[in-house]
């Protein structure tokens, strides 16, 4: 069974910096595109980042890019966020998801950003 | 870049069918999943590929998706399937970027 484990969420200054982490297991996430999906509290579900397999191809959402860096290591299995020069609108719950369609979720790390 | 509609609420009662819909243009060229998210829980996929159920979710769930409107049926609702629905589409044209729907509240009455 596909696994996603999320961490690194927490509380920071507007304009710090947070580094999400994604560890997948139960599916062999080098051959997987992944996804970074928010949502704001009470709010609904906001895509963030794609990236490929291979790590080559990636996009952002027009809120985040410039901002945030998608990564992953598949030796270890993991996905990572960078997120950078945070706003108050960044505050949400942030997932980690498989490709379209597979339904891999984790279960989110909270990201809240407030002085 | 692409929107899909859905309904804010909808409200059934008990052992009866719940019809969510989810709007787009063209949607039904589209391939459209389905998520139910619970308070306080990550998102569940309950229809992939406008029509198909992964493992372990009920029969009673089913979907479609033509022209212009993709829709999630939940027969014999049940209070356990009280939640959030939201479709979401793969928008291909200019990335590889997920459309959510803003979601649509299921009470079960």
């Amino acid at each position: 069974e596909a696994q996603l484990l999320e961490s690194g969420g927490g509380l920071v200054q507007p304009g710090g910096s947070l580094r999400l982490s994604c560890v997948a297991s139960g599916f062999t996430f080098s051959n997987f595109e992944m996804n970074w999906v928010r949502q704001a509290p009470g709010k609904g579900l906001e895509w963030v980042s794609y990236i490929n397999s291979r790590g080559d191809t990636i996009f952002y959402a027009d809120s985040v890019r410039g901002r945030f860096t998608v990564s992953r290591d598949n030796a270890k299995n993991s996905l990572y966020l960078q997120m950078n020069s945070l706003r108050a609108e960044d505050t949400a719950i942030y997932y980690c998801a498989g490709p379209s369609g597979l339904g891999y979720w984790g279960q989110g790390t909270l990201v809240t950003v407030s002085s | 870049s692409y929107v899909l509609t859905q309904p804010p609420s909808v409200s059934v009662a008990p052992g009866k069918t719940a019809t969510l819909t989810c709007g787009g243009n063209k949607i039904g060229t589209k391939s459209v999943h389905w998520h139910q998210q619970k308070p306080g829980q990550a998102p569940v996929l309950v229809v992939y590929d406008d029509r198909y159920r992964p493992s372990g979710i009920p029969e009673r769930f089913s979907g479609s998706n033509s022209g212009n409107t993709a829709t999630l049926s939940i027969s014999r609702v049940e209070a356990g399937d009280e939640a959030d629905y939201y479709c979401q589409v793969w928008d291909t044209t200019s990335d590889r970027r997920w459309v959510f729907g803003g979601g649509t509240k299921l009470t079960v009455l």
